[in-house]
């Protein structure tokens, strides 16, 4: 079975400034990883996947993450971040190969203050 | 192209009631999934349907269930209810509901039990 740990249940940030959301999973499989961002009072919206190649992923909103097989991590990136970047993000892992249902963190709560 | 769509948005029902939450997928999308989200537990899964049949199934009670009719729109009951029940169900649609499928939620059904 595979888990994921998100490092940080909130990150407080400063508009403008960079942000990282760290993400790390643990599977004996080749996984498959996504984030996915959840604004208030709405479901869950994909920002990026990573499903194989170049391990760099670029996303919506400006947003990156990066694939590390050998730290088994998928770190979520934004050079800036706006205001309207508050929301919560979930990393997602799922396993290679199947109708395998993915697994979620917990969640990293993202505040832009002005 | 319309996205998935969950009724009602707000519930309330007291304990012991039972609930009946719909989920209208995206069109051409097969696979339906039913989350639990709380603010305690994160996201969890309930179960997956597929072309009318539950493909998985996560760790919830027998007082869960679903169904999915042909035209992939989905529905779960939740009979008896407890106060524990009170939480976001999010419902997820993906065209195979395969590993490297992104799911696409809906806004989610807020249940409140009194």
């Amino acid at each position: 079975a595979q888990s994921v740990t998100q490092l940080d249940s909130q990150v407080p940030v400063f508009e403008e400034a960079p942000v990282e959301l760290r993400c790390n999973y643990s599977s004996s499989v080749s996984v498959y990883l996504f984030w996915y961002v959840q604004y208030p009072n709405q479901g869950l919206q994909l920002l990026l996947k990573y499903l194989s190649g170049s391990t760099l992923v670029k996303g919506i909103n400006g947003f990156e993450a990066e694939f590390n097989k050998s730290q088994t991590s998928f770190h979520l990136r934004k050079p800036s971040v706006h205001i309207s970047d508050t929301a919560e993000y979930f990393c997602a892992v799922s396993r290679s190969g199947g109708s395998y249902i993915p697994t979620f963190g917990r969640g990293t709560s993202l505040i832009v203050h002005p | 192209k319309a996205g998935v769509t969950q009724t009602p948005r707000y519930l309330i029902k007291t304990r012991g009631q039972q609930v009946t939450l719909s989920c209208s997928p995206i069109s051409g999308h097969r696979s339906v999934s039913w989350y639990q989200q709380t603010p305690g537990q994160g996201l969890q899964f309930l179960f997956e349907y597929f072309s009318e049949t539950q493909r998985n199934k996560g760790n919830f009670p027998g007082r869960f269930s679903g169904r999915q009719f042909s035209n992939s729109r989905s529905e779960m009951n939740v009979s008896t209810l407890e106060l524990g029940d009170s939480a976001l169900y999010l419902c997820a649609s993906s065209l195979t509901g395969g590993d490297n499928s992104p799911l696409h939620f809906g806004n989610g059904t807020r249940l409140t039990v009194t």
